[in-house]
């Protein structure tokens, strides 16, 4: 039974740029959410998509975009990079938007130079 | 603002003994409650949730709930070097937007379990 996966693992961009990072869920998922963890902090919550729509999202401005597919996979976006933007990015996968327990996959550390 | 609140330690314990971590939140319309583990360089790993006020136990951990204090605690029994990580407390809310959404964290407990 495959967890959630993400790739890259991780990435070194230049501020200005766009980077995309990719989400699995977990087998039997349909509901993908994004978090940033800044080091030292916990996740801070980006969005969370279900049926290809992003149904609820936190206090992230919209440089920071994102898609859902029909095989239930993720992309989230962020464009306009700023070195505040160098974190670890969380997906995490639960089987429907109303079951609150979320499985995270190994993450996407991203630096911004 | 909705805040998770946690002592950020270290908190340093031999092996053997028992490990008290603590998770206070602010929104009393709090609803669900999460421990998650996190080694260092790795993701978040859920090990234990609540619901209910009172104790659920899984093994060496158990969770307390008590909601009139607006308070979580996790117990982690016979300590082994094993569980020194860091944990997160997470909360949600009430569903809203067609969704239960998301996950609202504290910084994390860094636990060190000493030899």
């Amino acid at each position: 039974d495959a967890g959630v996966t993400q790739s890259p693992t991780h990435l070194i961009k230049t501020r200005g740029q766009q980077v995309t990072l990719r989400c699995s869920p977990k087998s039997g998922h349909d509901t993908v959410s994004w978090y940033q963890q800044a080091l030292g902090q916990g996740p801070q919550f980006i969005f969370q998509y279900y049926e290809e729509e992003e149904r609820q999202r936190g206090n992230f401005p919209d440089r920071f975009s994102g898609h859902q597919f029909p095989n239930y996979s993720s992309e989230l976006n962020v464009n306009a990079l700023l070195l505040g933007d160098s974190a670890l990015y969380l997906c995490a996968s639960s089987p429907n938007p109303f079951k609150e327990t979320q499985y995270f996959g190994p993450g996407t550390r991203l630096l911004v130079l | 603002q909705k805040e998770v609140e946690q002592n950020s330690g270290p908190l340093s314990v031999p092996e053997g003994a028992i490990a008290s971590l603590n998770c206070t939140y602010s929104d009393r319309g709090s609803q669900s409650f999460f421990w998650y583990r996190q080694y260092s360089g790795k993701s978040p790993e859920l090990i234990m949730f609540i619901y209910s006020n009172g104790d659920k136990e899984d093994g060496r951990f158990t969770a307390q709930l008590n909601k009139a204090s607006q308070y979580v605690s996790l117990l982690i029994r016979d300590s082994q070097s094993s569980d020194s990580a860091t944990y997160l407390c997470a909360v949600t809310l009430p569903p809203y937007g067609g969704s239960q959404g998301n996950l609202i964290f504290g910084k994390g407990t860094k636990l060190s379990v000493k030899p």
